[in-house]
């Protein structure tokens, strides 16, 4: 178990430029996650998938961001035409699904700390 | 949707104190866990506690789903538990998958 893997660890852009993540969640977790937080608040969620289907998007997630898991491992976030509002750290989450129950323990990864100059 | 409220919001202790966060959510909920975020900014999660109480070594926790709060015991603070706690809940009956978390308690242990 290596953990929730993120890359890059920071990632700084002029606004305008388009920009791309990468998850690797923990190894048969079928849940991933994505949130976003900026400094002094608490992560918020962005998007939800289950293996490859993504089931869940907040309307913090406008038009310019999209993820995608195509074969239910990794995961990528991109974020379009970057503003300087955009600026956070980007967490990735897994986790288990346990068959015949809510329990959902989250395990988060380092993040990605994007700076939009 | 879920409002999750913590408090306080900043806490400086001596080491060796105990100290209990508190967690109030909006609406019933399923699934409630709480993080230490670490200064290096990993989230790390302490417990998966939708009700009844859990202890792992220093550190326990107790929700009472029907009064919609949760408590975060530190006893025996160190100074490795510098960082900032977050509370986080789903609320339950949505199907929705999304945890809300709450601003934070920043804790400072003072050696």
């Amino acid at each position: 178990d290596t953990g929730v893997s993120q890359n890059p660890r920071h990632k700084i852009t002029k606004r305008g430029q388009n920009v791309t993540f990468r998850c690797d969640p923990i190894s048969e977790h079928n849940r991933l996650y994505w949130y976003r937080q900026t400094l002094g608040q608490g992560p918020e969620f962005l998007t939800y998938f289950q293996n490859e289907a993504q089931l869940e998007k907040s309307r913090l997630l406008s038009d310019r961001f999209s993820a995608e898991r195509p074969k239910g491992s990794f995961s990528t976030l991109e974020i379009q035409r970057t503003e300087q509002g955009d600026s956070a750290m980007y967490l990735c989450a897994s986790s288990p699904q346990i068959v015949g129950t809510d329990n959902e323990k989250l395990f988060f990864g380092s993040g990605t700390q994007l700076s939009v100059l | 949707g879920i409002q999750v409220e913590q408090s306080p919001p900043d806490l400086i202790l001596q080491e060796g104190a105990n100290s209990t966060l508190r967690c109030n959510f909006s609406d019933s909920v399923n699934n409630l866990q709480w993080f230490h975020q670490n200064p290096w900014g990993q989230l790390i999660n302490l417990f998966y506690i939708p009700s009844g109480t859990k202890q792992n070594g220093r550190l326990s926790a107790t929700t009472v789903a029907t009064e919609r709060y949760s408590l975060l015991y530190i006893s025996s603070s160190q100074t490795t538990d510098s960082g900032v706690y977050f509370c986080a809940a789903r609320e339950r009956d949505t199907g929705r998958r999304a945890l809300t978390f709450g601003s934070g308690t920043r804790l400072q242990v003072q050696p």
